[in-house]
This record gives C-alpha cells, sequence and structure tokens, in this order.
C-alpha cells in the first residue's frame, strides 16, 4: 500500500530557531498533502493543505508566516515553523492523498520540542 | 476545517469482548468514511474504510457500519486485544475535504 514517510521523528530546537519536517509520498504520486498539529489527549487539527505547485491554504487561525509549507514536488512537501517558540511544541502529522484515489496515508509524525 | 481540539472520550473493555466506538458526521455530502487507529506516538493508521452506498463493511476482526439516515458511523472489534489499545478516529471525505472526528480512546483491561 501507500507508504508517506515523515522525517524526523523527533526534534528539539531552542526558542527562536526555525525547523523543517519533511513528508514524501514513497510509492506513489500525491497532488495533495495535508498537515496536522496534534495536542496531548486530542485529534488533529488540520493546519493547511498544499498543492503541489501552487500556494498552501491555511485554516483559519494557522500563521502563515510562521508555518512555511512548501510542495515543490509531486513526492515532497515540507514544513517550516519558523521562530519556534516554546508554545509551538506539538506532535506534526502529515498525510498525503494519492492521484484519483481516496486514500488517504499519514506519516507517523514529528514529535518538536522547542526548549 | 471541521476540526476539533476536545478532549477524547474514552471507553474500556475487557480483553477478549468486543469493542463498538461511534462517531456522528457533520454532512450529508460525505462520499467515503475511514476509520484510523493511533497509537502514542504515532501517526494514524488506516483500519477500514466504507463508501455512502454502502451500509456495512467487514475487515479482519473489524467491521464498520454506516447509518446515513442518522449520519452515524460505528466501528466494531472483535474479541478484543490488548494490542488494540488507542485512539480511534473516524474521518468523513467531501471530494477533497477530509475532516477528522474527535476519536475515542480505547483501553484494553487484560
Amino acid at each position: 500500500g501507500a507508504v508517506v514517510s515523515q522525517h524526523p521523528s523527533r526534534v528539539i530546537c531552542k526558542s527562536g530557531t526555525s525547523v523543517k519536517i519533511e513528508c514524501r509520498s514513497l510509492d506513489f504520486q500525491a497532488t495533495t498533502m495535508f498537515w496536522y498539529r496534534q495536542f496531548p489527549k486530542q485529534s488533529l487539527m488540520l493546519m493547511a493543505t498544499s498543492n503541489e505547485g501552487s500556494k498552501a491554504t491555511y485554516e483559519q487561525g494557522v500563521e502563515k508566516d510562521k508555518f512555511l509549507i512548501n510542495h515543490a514536488s509531486l513526492t515532497l512537501s515540507t514544513l517550516t515553523v519558523t521562530s519556534a517558540h516554546p508554545e509551538d511544541s506539538s506532535f506534526y502529522i502529515c498525510s498525503a492523498r494519492e492521484w484519483e484515489n481516496y486514500g488517504y496515508t499519514f506519516g507517523s509524525g514529528t514529535r518538536l520540542t522547542v526548549v | 476545517g471541521e476540526n476539533v481540539g476536545l478532549h477524547l472520550p474514552t471507553l474500556s473493555v475487557q480483553e477478549g469482548d468486543n469493542s463498538i466506538i461511534n462517531c456522528a458526521y457533520s454532512n450529508s455530502a460525505s462520499d467515503y468514511f475511514i476509520w484510523y487507529k493511533q497509537e502514542s506516538g504515532k501517526g494514524p493508521q488506516f483500519i477500514i474504510d466504507i463508501r455512502s452506498n454502502m451500509d456495512k463493511r467487514q475487515g479482519q476482526r473489524v467491521t464498520v457500519l454506516l447509518n446515513k439516515t442518522v449520519k452515524h458511523l460505528s466501528l466494531q472489534i472483535a474479541a478484543t486485544q490488548p494490542g488494540d489499545s488507542a485512539v480511534y478516529f473516524c474521518a468523513e471525505t467531501i471530494g477533497n475535504q477530509f475532516y477528522f472526528g474527535t476519536g475515542t480512546s480505547l483501553t484494553v483491561i487484560p
């Protein structure tokens, strides 16, 4: 089946620095990818939808200048958390949807800790 | 989006019993539904799906029931095992839009 690889799985960074998270579809082309944020004991919160070759669509309340999303190819989307602060510490998860296929496959998530 | 950030409801079952996890969805135009399992510290994993033209689908130890009249989805797990302990999310899709339900935390008591 479809596989989505997310890297890194864990990252600790200093406050004020930027962190990049990668999401790759390994055996299919993903025209659409999604980025989620999840707090402990809560559901996944959709942050943004990225479409290959065009700008990402951000959900209400998500700062596009803080959470930069790039989907430059059909197999790679990146989320960059800029000028990270401790409140950005969370579990970030990506998902990808194969072209003309309803299936949504999730990455393994990235635990970001900002100190 | 239609995300919610509520704390998860919980369900505890005895090992070997059957589990039923329920989900109410919001949009009558939703055409595809998916159940995911999320273990601690991991991303959601696909369990089973069902299209809106069906009302029941069975997998290995799992069954999904869809009641479009009341917009209700359920996941039944037969002979629940300790490895089934996780958070279970339903998801509905409308075209390219994808929405998660609030999720249910399942704990299996040995």
